[in-house]
C-alpha cells in the first residue's frame, strides 16, 4: 500500500525565518513522482514544487527547496525568508503511474 | 486561459436525490480525476482516467460514478448521495505519457463544497 505521512498538524514560523515541513511516504515502486501542493484560504490548490525520484538533486523554487532522501522515503518542504503570504495548507503528495498519494496536510501560520 | 472548471462550487441536497459534478479542462489533457478532501484526512483520490473511454477506480470510489465520453470533460455522478458523501471536491487534470511513465504536475479546478443532508 502507498501512504503519505505528515506529522505536523499545524505550525507556525515568525515573517522572514526559515521553516521545514516533514514528510514521508512508503512504497515499493522505484519510479514516482514527488509533489508539494499549497492550499490557501480560497481553496486553490497550488503546485509549489516537484521532484523526480530517480534525480539525485534537491529541486528548488525560488524560496522553496526540498530535501529529498530517497532510502528514507523522505521529502521535507524547507521555506526561506517566510511570507504571510505562505500561510496555508501544505500537501505532500506522490505520484506512481496513475494514482496520486496525499498527506493530511500541514496547517501552516506565518506571524508578523 | 489553461484552467479547470468545475460547477457547482456550492451544493446542498437531501439524501438520495442524485447529483452530478460537472469538470471541464481546455488544456487537451489525457489524464483527469476526482478527489475528495476531509479534515485529518488530506485528499483522497475517488475516480481517475487516463483517456477518453478509460477509468479506473481510486481509492475511495464507493457510491460515486464517473463517465468520460469526450477529451475535455470528466463529471462525477453520486446516485444516491449520503450524508458521508458531505465534503470538498476536486478535479484535477494533467499531461501524460502514453506509456504512464510520466506525468506533468496536476491542475486543479476550484473545488466544489457538497453537503447532503
Amino acid at each position: 500500500a502507498q501512504t503519505v505521512t505528515q506529522s505536523q498538524p499545524e505550525m507556525s514560523v515568525q515573517e522572514a525565518e526559515t521553516v521545514t515541513l516533514s514528510c514521508t511516504y512508503d512504497t515499493s515502486e522505484n519510479n514516482y513522482y514527488l509533489f508539494w501542493y499549497k492550499q490557501p484560504p480560497s481553496r486553490q490548490m497550488i503546485l509549489v514544487i516537484r521532484q523526480e525520484a530517480y534525480k539525485q538533486q534537491n529541486a528548488t523554487e525560488n524560496r522553496f527547496s526540498v530535501n529529498f532522501q530517497k532510502a528514507a522515503k523522505s521529502f521535507s518542504l524547507k521555506i526561506s525568508d517566510s511570507q504571510l503570504g505562505d500561510t496555508a495548507m501544505y500537501f505532500c503528495a506522490f505520484m506512481i503511474i496513475d494514482q496520486f498519494y496525499f498527506g493530511t496536510g500541514t496547517s501552516l501560520t506565518v506571524i508578523p | 486561459e489553461a484552467q479547470v472548471t468545475q460547477n457547482p462550487r456550492y451544493l446542498i441536497t437531501v439524501t438520495g436525490k442524485k447529483l452530478t459534478v460537472t469538470c471541464s479542462q481546455n488544456m487537451n489533457h489525457e489524464y483527469m480525476s476526482w478527489y475528495r478532501q476531509d479534515p485529518g484526512l488530506g485528499l483522497r483520490q475517488i475516480y481517475y482516467s487516463m483517456n477518453v473511454e478509460v477509468t479506473d477506480k481510486g481509492d475511495v470510489p464507493e457510491g460515486y460514478k464517473v463517465s468520460r465520453k469526450e477529451k475535455r470533460n470528466f463529471p462525477l455522478i453520486l446516485e444516491s448521495p449520503s450524508p458521508n458523501q458531505t465534503s470538498l471536491y476536486f478535479c484535477a487534470s494533467s499531461l501524460s505519457d502514453p506509456r504512464g511513465i510520466r506525468h506533468e504536475k496536476l491542475f486543479f479546478g476550484s473545488g466544489t463544497q457538497l453537503s447532503v443532508l
